[in-house]
Order: structure tokens, then sequence, then C-alpha cells
């Protein structure tokens, strides 16, 4: 069971918009401590996506943004496409364990 | 040019103790804020974090699992060590290590991960 909480999948139509959930806590989420988001397509490494909550590396697309809300997280990709299809992680530091945590995954599918 | 690569035993016995390398180059785990982590992902399943070491050489361990992890640096040969012991099946997973150049920054590069299973 994993501190943070994801839904185990969403799906969307290309060119829609989907958002991805991570709830957590007042020790992780909720503490504004460092909150990540992650894409892993299957046979390759995680790649980060949104960092710091809304920030994106250089080279990610801005059809992904990342939002906070009290202890939840959340990733949102607009004008979805066919390569966006993957597996997507939160990550937050946890203050309470002393470390960090990931969500369980949610694994988009574009249909 | 930043890279990651983990080597290791691709199988190891059960009760065994593992030992992982991550060797880096493009950075120095010297420079202050940075720090190398490891990450483990069974089959199938999610990312679980295992540790990390910064630039100052402070570690930090998953709670679940620090009595049996240890992390380490060797700066001058750029390589970060992590060894678990007492292998269990369950450890059967591929092992990412990955950077983060700020503590604020996320983990934004990642090696391509090593295959580890345990088994008899």
């Amino acid at each position: 069971q994993s501190v943070l909480t994801q839904p185990p999948s969403v799906s969307g139509a290309p060119g829609q918009r989907v958002t991805i959930s991570c709830t957590g806590g007042s020790s992780n989420i909720g503490a504004d401590n460092g909150i990540h988001w992650y894409q892993q397509v299957p046979g390759a490494p995680p790649k980060l996506l949104i960092y710091d909550k809304t920030n994106r590396p250089s080279g990610v697309p801005d059809r992904f943004s990342g939002s906070k809300s009290g202890a939840s997280a959340s990733l949102a990709i607009t004008g979805l496409q066919a390569e966006d299809e993957a597996d997507y992680y939160c990550q937050a530091y946890d203050s309470s364990l002393s470390g960090w945590v990931f969500g369980g995954g949610t694994k988009l599918t574009v249909l | 040019q930043v890279t990651l690569r983990e080597s290791g035993p691709a199988l190891v016995k059960p009760t065994q103790t593992l030992t992982l390398t991550c060797t880096f180059s493009g950075f120095s785990l010297s420079t202050s804020g940075m720090s190398v982590s490891w990450i483990r992902q069974p089959p199938g399943k999610a990312l679980e974090w295992l540790a990390l070491i910064d630039w100052d050489a402070d570690k930090y361990y998953s709670t679940s699992l620090k009595t049996r992890l240890t992390i380490s640096k060797d700066a001058s040969k750029n390589q970060v060590v992590l060894t678990m012991t007492n292998m269990d099946t369950v450890d059967t997973a591929t092992y990412y290590c990955a950077r983060i150049r700020n503590p604020g920054y996320g983990m934004d590069v990642w090696g391509q991960g090593t295959t580890v299973t345990v088994s008899s």
C-alpha cells in the first residue's frame, strides 16, 4: 500500500484532456515537500516530467502541467497524443518517514 | 552529458547479500545540493524508493528496509554503492540509480536499470 494514492488507470481519446490525482497527507504533499511527477514507458526508466509541483524540465511539452491543493497533487495532460500512453508516478518527500515515497502509479491509455 | 549506469549480479540466492554499483559521469557528487538515489521496481509493480546519499555524505534509507541497506560513495571513482542483505525472492526487481541535483528538483537523470532475480 503506497503512502501516496493514485488511480490505477485513466484513459482518454486523442486531443482530450486527462488528469491524474495523487493523494497524500500532512507529512508529504500537505507539507509541500518537493512533489514530482514521472512518466515511464514500458521497458524504459522513468523520466522526470514535473518537479516541485508545477515546473517542467527543459524539453517537456507544455501540454503537461502540475498543480497542488491541500494534501493532493494533480498532473494534467492536454491535447492527448498516442505517445503519452505510459505509466505515471507521483513522488514526494515524507517528513514522518524521513524519506521519499512514490505513488502506486497510474496507467494512461490513449483510446 | 550526465549519465548513470547500474551494475551488479543478475542472479542472487536467498539470504545472500546484493551489492550494486552506480557509476556516473557528467557531474560531481561533491557539489553542494547533489545526491544520488536508489529506486527499485518489481516486475509489473510500482517504483519503490530505497536510499539516498548526498554531497555531504548524509544518508537516508527507506524505513521499511533500513536494517538491510547500506549506501556509500566513492567520489574519486564517481560511484555510489548499495548493499542489501538477506535477499529474498520478493526483492526480485529492476534496480535504478538516479541523480538529484538539488533537493527540490526531483530525480532528473536515471540509469537504464539492472535486473536482479533472487532464486535458489
